[in-house]
């Protein structure tokens, strides 16, 4: 049973650029979420996805986007990037239903300059 | 409105017992989780309680739900140097499709 993977595991960007992060489920689990973790905070829900539809959403601005595909992997993409977006990004997959069972990946790490 | 609070720090000694408490305010959460995050890693989930249980255990970790104050608390049985990490208490409800984290405490543990 494979975990989940995110890519890549560390990026730079420059202000007012676009990112996209990548991220594969466990082997199983249909549903998706997305945090973002700044330095010294907790996590914070940004969205969820199941069956390529989002089911959920933080409180974060529309440039924050996502897709899942038929295989459960999913996409965080980001806009415009500003300072304040830097943070680690964190994937969760899950069994729809099963809200014990929540496995995260390691993150990707993302600096903006 | 859903908050989790937690202290910020803690140190025990190695051996010792470590008590991680946490407070949340949303009367109808589901579940409530610890999870571990070590330095550079993603979150691992230590272990989660249902709302209508008082306690669990497994192995060196307890956990005590107190509902009515809405109080969570995680005890660690014979603190190892590899417990030295950041816990967060986090909670989520049955319909929800998002876990309200704290903002972690950090254990260390000293000689």
């Amino acid at each position: 049973e494979t975990g989940v993977t995110q890519s890549p595991t560390h990026l730079i960007k420059t202000r007012g650029q676009q990112v996209t992060l990548r991220c594969s489920s466990q082997s199983g689990h249909n549903t998706v979420s997305w945090y973002q973790q700044a330095l010294g905070q907790g996590p914070q829900f940004i969205f969820q996805y199941y069956r390529e539809e989002e089911n959920g959403r933080g409180n974060f601005p529309p440039r924050f986007s996502g897709l899942q595909f038929p295989n459960y992997s999913s996409e965080l993409n980001v806009n415009a990037l500003e300072l304040d977006d830097s943070a680690l990004y964190l994937c969760a997959s899950s069994l729809a239903g099963a809200n014990y069972g929540y496995t995260f990946g390691s993150g990707t790490r993302l600096t903006v300059v | 409105g859903e908050d989790v609070e937690q202290s910020l720090f803690l140190s025990v000694r190695e051996g010792d017992s470590s008590v991680i408490n946490c407070t949340y305010t949303d009367s109808s959460s589901t579940y409530l989780y610890w999870y571990k995050q070590e330095p550079g890693a993603g979150l691992q989930l230590l272990t989660y309680i249902f709302s209508n249980m008082d306690m669990k255990q497994d192995q060196r970790l307890t956990v005590l739900l107190n509902k009515k104050d809405k109080h969570l608390s995680l005890r660690i049985a014979d603190t190892q140097t590899g417990d030295s990490a950041i816990y967060f208490c986090a909670e989520t409800h049955s319909s929800a499709s998002k876990i309200i984290f704290g903002s972690g405490t950090r254990l260390s543990i000293r000689p």
